[in-house]
């Protein structure tokens, strides 16, 4: 079966310009859920959607990241205008959301992303 | 307070002996742990999760929880060089949905 899947894998832009990393989740889960990671803060969460619907979006640095969910099969972060401090890796990750502890997330490849 | 803490390390073991690595939370209501291993370059990967006081076994892997101290830790028994990478802790609260709660994570170096 076909995990997470993102891309780009790697991006490397310029300050200003902007950014659209695309993720698409495992068949049939139903959470969704965008990670940022780095060496100084660790791995943190950006936003996660239920059921294509945003559910905490609290980790959003600012205005200049968004995050769409269209459909149940893919979900978008932007970053418009993107600045040297975005740089990071950026996980997908995502679940079949059972209210039961034991639900897991399963994580994408990552994006590596460098803004110049 | 961190919400879930974890020794940064490098901890460093021998090949085949027992690696045991630590973390505690902070909302004593937390539901579910979870350990990923992370290597180098590439993303988190589910080693194991626990959600009930004790220990859960698997393969090499032991999850020990205790709730009362808000303490969970991995035990990897035997440890290979291949095991080298590094260990997350992440934390299901009570009153967070879905969302895990990840430490920083513990390097853990197996020496041949």
């Amino acid at each position: 079966d076909a995990g997470v899947i993102q891309s780009p894998r790697h991006e490397v832009t310029e300050m200003g310009q902007e950014v659209t990393l695309r993720c698409k989740p495992i068949s049939g889960h139903n959470s969704l859920f965008w990670y940022r990671q780095t060496m100084m803060r660790g791995l943190e969460l950006l936003i996660y959607f239920n059921n294509n619907v945003p559910i905490d979006d609290s980790g959003m640095p600012e205005d200049r990241f968004s995050a769409k969910m269209p459909n149940a099969s893919f979900s978008t972060l932007k970053i418009q205008p993107s600045e040297p401090r975005d740089s990071a890796v950026y996980f997908c990750a995502s679940s079949y959301s059972t209210g039961e502890p034991q639900e897991t997330q399963y994580f994408g490849p990552g994006t590596r992303l460098l803004v110049l | 307070q961190k919400e879930v803490e974890q020794n940064s390390g490098p901890l460093s073991v021998p090949e085949g002996a027992i690696a045991s690595l630590n973390c505690t939370y902070s909302d004593r209501g937390s539901q579910s742990f979870f350990w990923y291993r992370q290597y180098s370059g590439k993303s988190p990967e589910l080693i194991m999760f626990i959600y009930s006081n004790g220990d859960k076994e698997d393969g090499r892997f032991t999850a020990q929880l205790n709730k009362a101290s808000q303490y969970v830790s991995l035990l990897i028994r035997d440890s290979q060089p291949s095991d080298s990478a590094t260990y997350l802790c992440a934390v299901r609260g009570y009153s967070g949905g879905n969302k895990l709660v990840f430490g920083a994570g513990t390097i853990l170096r197996v020496k041949s």
